[in-house]
């Protein structure tokens, strides 16, 4: 089966950084991606990993590591408008007949503080 | 459009009421996916869609809940006798191919927020 693993919550500082871990076991693995999802809004794409390593977009900048089923968030300079939920998803091709499925974790609430 | 577009965005149901929710992927995108996010919680995979054939519908709760795309474009997502625990929000993403070497773009709509009360 699949299986994603993410903390629930996390607080931090404004202007801080601060790494968002994510676990996760798949039969089929094809692809991380990371979302940030504001309340009341639509998730909305920030960063993907299919090869090993760390993939760097502005503040944000996402890892991978498939031997080790864990990829994780890395979010520098904080601001209070990221302060949202953070969804780690895996693409999955093996397990599901034939095309790719992604598959959300819980999300990680994140509060930024002054 | 632009982008996908899902109708309506917030509906308020009497429990035992149908409901139909729309989305309207991006034309000329293959694969359709319908998720379920309840208050707090990660999108749940309900059903997929490559052009009209609904490959898996393995994450449909109930057969209470029924999905179409009769013509490969707009899809409809059906839920009969509604009850409170179907009380989330409904998000339908769309992405351009199908194949495993897929790019990595997933385009989600704003989604259709229902309240079964």
């Amino acid at each position: 089966g699949q299986n994603i693993d993410q903390p629930t919550e996390m607080t931090a500082t404004e202007g801080a950084i601060v790494q968002i871990n994510c676990t996760y076991q798949t039969s089929g693995f094809n692809g991380l991606f990371w979302y940030q999802q504001h309340a009341g809004e639509a998730p909305t794409f920030l960063s993907y990993n299919v090869l090993d390593g760390l993939e760097e977009k502005g503040r944000f900048s996402s890892f991978l590591s498939r031997s080790k089923g864990y990829s994780y968030l890395l979010l520098k300079e904080l601001q209070m408008k990221d302060s949202a939920s953070y969804l780690c998803a895996v693409r999955d091709w093996g397990s599901s007949g034939g095309y790719n499925k992604l598959i959300f974790g819980a999300g990680t609430r994140l509060a930024v503080h002054p | 459009g632009a982008g996908v577009s899902q109708s309506p965005r917030y509906k308020v149901a009497k429990r035992g009421q149908d409901v139909a929710l729309r989305c309207d992927p991006i034309s000329g995108h293959v694969s359709l996916f319908w998720y379920q996010q309840a208050l707090g919680q990660g999108p749940e995979f309900l059903t997929y869609f490559q052009n009209e054939a609904q490959l898996d519908k393995s994450g449909l709760p109930s057969d209470r809940f029924f999905a179409e795309r009769p013509e490969g474009s707009v899809s409809t997502l059906k839920i009969q006798r509604t009850q409170q625990e179907d009380s989330a929000v409904y998000l339908c993403a769309s992405s351009l191919g199908s194949d495993r070497s897929s790019g990595n773009t997933i385009y989600f709509g704003e989604g259709s927020w229902l309240t079964v009360v």
